[in-house]
């Protein structure tokens, strides 16, 4: 079974500041991971993924996460953030399905982050 | 743009009443899932259905909760009797079961209170 830990619930930073959300996960099998972001009132979209190859992965938007498999971590970041990216952001896991088939997400419990001007 | 539709909104009732959430996945994606979302306790997996069969259903209290996919462009999610802490968003999302990957695609959600 997976886990996934996200250690602050909240961050408030100011406009251009750099921003560290952090992830940790558990699990006993490889795993995938993933960041979603929700903005107010809307569902969850997918921010970013890890799958294979290069571990760090980057967004459209400017945010990047880097997979370090000996700390079990999955820490998001952003240099310089905008009053735009207020939402909550939530990491998730899944254990890699060599069948192929479509499993499920575990989540963390979400970091709300506030930028404020 | 394809994307995942709910309906309704946002739904108030009282206390008792039946509550019915529906959910239009995706074209093509072929599984469903269904969250709830609370304060206190996060996103929550209450059902997730594969090809229309329900896969697990672990998450749902199971004597005033039903999840169902009557056609592949429907999915509902029922509370009969309502309660007060039923009060939550809920979530429906869909994926594809091609690749190796588990992306799943989030609908606007219902938001749930009852009062």
């Amino acid at each position: 079974a997976q886990s996934v830990t996200q250690l602050d619930s909240q961050v408030p930073v100011f406009e251009e500041a750099p921003v560290e959300l952090r992830c940790n996960y558990s699990s006993s099998v490889s795993v995938y991971l993933f960041w979603y972001v929700q903005y107010p009132n809307q569902g969850l979209q997918l921010l970013l993924k890890y799958l294979s190859g290069s571990t760090l992965v980057k967004s459209i938007n400017g945010f990047e996460a880097e997979f370090n498999k000996s700390q079990t971590s999955f820490h998001l970041r952003k240099p310089s953030v905008h009053i735009s990216d207020t939402a909550e952001y939530f990491c998730a896991v899944t254990s890699m399905n060599y069948g192929g088939s479509q499993g499920n997400l575990i989540f963390g419990k979400g970091t709300k982050l506030s930028v404020k001007p | 743009d394809a994307r995942v539709t709910q309906t309704p909104r946002h739904k108030v009732t009282e206390m008792g009443q039946e509550v019915t959430m529906r959910c239009q996945p995706i074209l093509g994606h072929n599984t469903v899932f269904w969250y709830r979302q609370t304060m206190m306790q996060g996103l929550e997996l209450l059902a997730y259905f594969r090809n229309r069969a329900p896969l697990d259903d672990s998450g749902m209290p199971k004597d005033r909760f039903s999840a169902e996919m009557p056609d592949a462009t429907l999915a509902t999610l029922k509370i009969q009797p309502s309660e007060p802490r039923d009060s939550a968003v809920y979530f429906c999302a869909s994926g594809p079961t091609t690749g190796t990957y588990n992306e799943q695609f989030f609908g606007p959600g219902t938001r749930l209170t009852v009062l």
